[in-house]
């Protein structure tokens, strides 16, 4: 199986800051890389898929990047909806993984 | 609008059984791989199941194989999850979501249901 290491697992950012979170592969995932946003009580919202492409409605300050092993999800300047919690997901083989998470609050 | 509606869910006792539906509003159903996801309180996403867009091809997560059924029925729109022999490391929020990895091409979950407890516990 493919595991995702993401870090930071949590991070302290104020409004206007640029946060970067990494995620990890074990193996190459051939750039099936997402990452997801979940505020408290509600179901993940996908923010990025194919590892830097951007979902339709998403705000273009949040941005993807990287391939093979290792990605990056991007805020520039955060915005008071921004904080949640961040999930990368590699897509490219079955059991497909999530890493652990990324708490950025205030 | 396009959605996905969950229903089903609730308190099951340890070795009990529990079907999940979520049925797919708006968009062409028959079009999409589907997949489950489960979350533990406090806990990351895990991916349990997903089946491909004709209901051809199932993979399950280990910890769930032989235990959990995914199916599906184009005609009306609706994909199952249907829980057996569940036991107390099951209980968590169960989502649905369109996706899978069955196309020339993945999808990565860009549709979530509105998720739905299941709590197993005697």
């Amino acid at each position: 199986d493919i595991q995702m290491t993401q870090s930071p697992s949590a991070m302290s950012a104020s409004v206007g800051d640029t946060v970067t979170i990494t995620c990890r592969a074990t193996q190459d995932v051939n750039n099936y890389l997402a990452w997801f946003q979940q505020k408290p009580g509600k179901g993940p919202q996908r923010l990025i898929f194919g590892a830097s492409s951007l979902q339709n409605g998403v705000p273009p300050r949040f941005s993807g990047s990287g391939s093979g092993t290792e990605f990056t999800l991007t805020i520039s300047g955060l915005q008071p909806e921004d904080f949640a919690t961040y999930y990368c997901l590699q897509y490219n083989n079955y059991p497909w993984t999530f890493g652990q998470g990324t708490m950025v609050e205030v | 609008d396009e959605q996905l509606l969950q229903s089903g869910g609730g308190l099951v006792q340890p070795g009990g059984s529990l079907r999940l539906s979520c049925e797919a509003f708006g968009f062409s159903f028959g079009a999409y791989d589907m997949t489950w996801v489960r979350q533990f309180p406090g806990r990351g996403p895990e991916w349990v199941a997903s089946m491909s867009d004709v209901g051809g091809a199932t993979d399950y997560a280990e910890s769930v194989k032989g235990r959990f059924t995914m199916f599906r029925h184009s005609y009306n729109g609706m994909v199952y999850l249907q829980l057996n022999n569940v036991r107390a490391d099951d209980t968590g929020v169960y989502y649905c979501a369109r996706g899978g990895g069955f196309a020339f091409t993945p999808i990565a979950l860009d549709m979530w249901g509105q998720g739905t407890m299941v709590i197993v516990s005697s």
